[in-house]
């Protein structure tokens, strides 16, 4: 299972858009990139998922260059209920890609 | 999207007692779900992969004798905590995946369980 390394923690303020990077070098070929969002006693919710190059849906775009190794989730003109911590995971069918393993995850706080 | 519900959200039971959490996926078949814990301002830890007709697959350091998983069908699995102590105090966490109709693990709401 790829291991992911990602910020402990960022800041921002409201309208600003903030860009989260994480590494994930031993990356398989099979492996998708995923991102979660979870708030206090919630379960993490599914933000966007990707294979390579560039993904965009209505909450962000995740961007993932050519070698894989890393991703960068953007979101776009942040608001206060941004405020959460961010997980990214790997993992690919064929390596049991269901049993996601999580790191430490981004902690964002979003400030007036 | 693809839906996982938990039940309960919150339990508290006392010392010595058993306590049964619910995974539930609602709109798809889940051959394989999974249980996390998560202490407080930490991450998910993953504590063993519900099987569906089969026995569970625990993580190493955790035991199965006291948390039971059982995974009857194709959208509902369950976690046992058996003779529960206060330092199994924790918020749970299930997980479940919609594959082979998509590649996204979806996880439910979490239950916070407290004992006394």
């Amino acid at each position: 299972l790829a291991k992911t390394t990602q910020p402990i923690s960022m800041d921002s303020y409201e309208g600003q858009e903030v860009n989260i990077t994480c590494s994930h070098n031993n990356i398989a070929t099979n492996d998708y990139i995923t991102w979660y969002q979870q708030f206090p006693s919630q379960g993490p919710r599914f933000i966007i998922q990707g294979y390579k190059t560039k993904v965009t849906n209505e909450v962000a775009s995740l961007f993932i260059p050519a070698d894989r190794k890393s991703s960068t989730l953007s979101l776009p003109r942040v608001s206060l209920s941004d405020t959460a911590v961010y997980y990214c995971l790997v993992g690919g069918v064929n390596t049991g890609f269901q049993k996601l393993v999580f790191g430490t995850g981004t902690r964002l706080l979003v400030s007036p | 999207g693809a839906v996982v519900s938990q039940h309960p959200s919150w339990v508290i039971c006392k010392s010595g007692t058993s306590v049964k959490i619910e995974c539930r996926s609602l709109d798809f078949q889940a051959t394989t779900m999974f249980w996390y814990r998560q202490f407080p301002k930490q991450s998910l830890m993953l504590m063993a992969t519900s099987n569906e007709g089969s026995k569970a697959t625990y993580e190493q350091g955790v035991e199965k004798d006291k948390f039971l998983i059982n995974h009857a069908s194709l959208t509902l699995s369950t976690l046992t905590v058996t003779s529960a102590h206060p330092e199994d105090s924790s918020f749970y966490i299930c997980s479940a995946s919609n594959y082979p109709a998509g590649n996204t693990i979806y996880f439910g709401e979490g239950s916070w369980l407290t004992v006394v």
